[in-house]
């Protein structure tokens, strides 16, 4: 089973702000928390990932809460583009290196 | 550079049929992730390579699916006397093997098979 719970669905304005939350409350001291996107008809892509510090880079931004047990995914300026559904996944443990991907966030950015 | 390359792009079979699908990792990724996706659904994992040897199968669903990286480098993923219920799309990741936790995987395009 998965580790995340994210909204099933989510639409943002072009040019606004998409904030994705995930819920990850059973997450360990060691494990990540990693973001990726798929659109559609294309394999996963890495997005960002983080420990315990808020993370920035050319993609996006992650918001990790002080007891770690959720964090937000920040789109600063969705784009059409952006359209995809998004998965928030925890990892590693138990010294496997596998990726349990839940059914994740389709967000829709509507002009 | 070159990223994940999955051949064929599609496949179509017939139920009983053998079928391979091939897997190219990125350069120096030592380590390789086999994943599949059905409709609606989040990719679900199968089998993670470190090397040549398979570090975790437990997610092989049973023993008509096998996969092999025999000189670290390529993965054929090998399904046996193929069902309806097998069609999805095989996913296949690389990463830099794992160390403290960073371990970003990257994905390829995938594989739709279709057993009819």
């Amino acid at each position: 089973d998965a580790k995340t719970t994210q909204p099933t669905s989510m639409d943002c304005a072009e040019g606004r702000a998409a904030n994705l939350p995930c819920n990850h409350s059973t997450i360990s001291g060691n494990e990540y928390v990693y973001w990726y996107r798929q659109i559609h008809s294309q394999g996963p892509q890495y997005i960002i990932h983080g420990l315990k510090n808020n993370e920035t880079n050319e993609m996006a931004s992650l918001i990790i809460t002080e007891d770690r047990k959720s964090s937000t995914l920040i789109l600063p300026h969705a784009t059409l583009r952006d359209t995809a559904v998004y998965y928030c996944i925890v990892g590693p443990s138990s010294g496997t290196y596998k990726y349990i991907f839940g059914t994740g966030t389709r967000l829709k950015v509507l002009a | 550079g070159a990223g994940v390359s999955q051949t064929p792009s599609n496949k179509v079979t017939e139920k009983g049929k053998y079928v391979e699908l091939r897997c190219d990792p990125i350069s120096g990724h030592t380590a390789l992730y086999w994943y599949r996706q059905s409709l609606g659904q989040g990719p679900e994992f199968l089998i993670y390579f470190q090397g040549t040897g398979a570090a975790d199968d437990s997610g092989l669903p049973n023993d008509r699916f096998f996969a092999v990286r025999p000189e670290g480098s390529v993965s054929t993923l090998k399904i046996q006397r193929t069902e309806r219920g097998d069609s999805a799309v095989y996913l296949c990741a690389s990463s830099l093997l794992p160390s403290g936790g960073t371990y970003e995987q990257f994905f390829g395009p995938g594989t739709r098979l279709t057993v009819l």
